[in-house]
């Protein structure tokens, strides 16, 4: 079955730096491909997802990057603010009907 | 308007109590979850919900039981509560068609067993 990893396990980026997420996963059906965001104290939020017709997607200050030979895709956070800093998971999944497969979560801190 | 709402936001209760987590979403979704997030912040799905009908039963002892009295309630029902039960749990919602995945996490429910 699908099996995402997610690295690193905690980030601590310089407030206004770049923070940048890495996920593998192993499953090449695998076409569907969310970022969500969970702050202290409440459920996670998409923030970004990408399909894998799609190599880069963009929205503000958050991109997110695909390379389906390596099977690998990545989250961008550029002039990193401090409601930035929270708990960031990746998945994957082949679509509607399949179950999300999700990464083990990422702590981003910014420091001011 | 709160889309998906679960109550309570915290319970804590001593083991082998019975207890039960009870979750709305006013999104008119079909498809409602159960997930747990431990202390490590791992999300592990526990069961889903179509339409009132289980879809998915990832390996959870039969202590826990999900009921869904209509496709807009999922409800969390635990029995004989252990020490291994602490955790977050999470509804969330989703409505299933075409390219569209996207979940809608309520704000999670801190179980402490004693």
């Amino acid at each position: 079955g699908e099996n995402v990893e997610q690295h690193p396990s905690t980030l601590s980026v310089q407030e206004g730096d770049s923070a940048v997420i890495k996920c593998t996963y192993s499953d090449s059906a695998s076409n569907y491909f969310p970022w969500y965001k969970q702050e202290l104290g409440k459920g996670p939020q998409l923030i970004i997802d990408i399909r894998s017709n799609v190599g880069e997607k963009k929205d503000q200050r958050i991109a997110v990057t695909l390379n389906k030979t390596a099977k690998h895709f990545s989250l961008h956070i550029t002039e990193t603010q401090p409601e930035d800093s929270a708990v960031y998971f990746c998945a994957a999944s082949k679509g509607s009907n399949y179950q999300l497969i999700w990464g083990a979560g990422t702590k981003l801190i910014i420091k001011p | 308007d709160t889309a998906v709402s679960q109550t309570p936001k915290y319970l804590v209760t001593q083991m082998g109590n019975d207890k039960s987590i009870k979750c709305e979403q006013n999104l008119g979704h079909d498809t409602m979850y159960w997930y747990k997030q431990d202390s490590k912040k791992f999300l592990k799905i526990m069961f889903s919900y179509n339409n009132k009908e289980l879809i998915i039963n990832e390996t959870v002892p039969n202590r826990f039981s999900p009921k869904s009295p209509d496709k807009a309630h999922l409800n969390l029902h635990i029995n004989s509560l252990e020490l291994g039960d602490s955790a977050v749990y999470f509804c969330a919602s989703s409505q299933e068609s075409l390219n569209n995945e996207k979940l809608f996490f309520g704000s999670g429910t801190q179980l402490s067993v004693l």
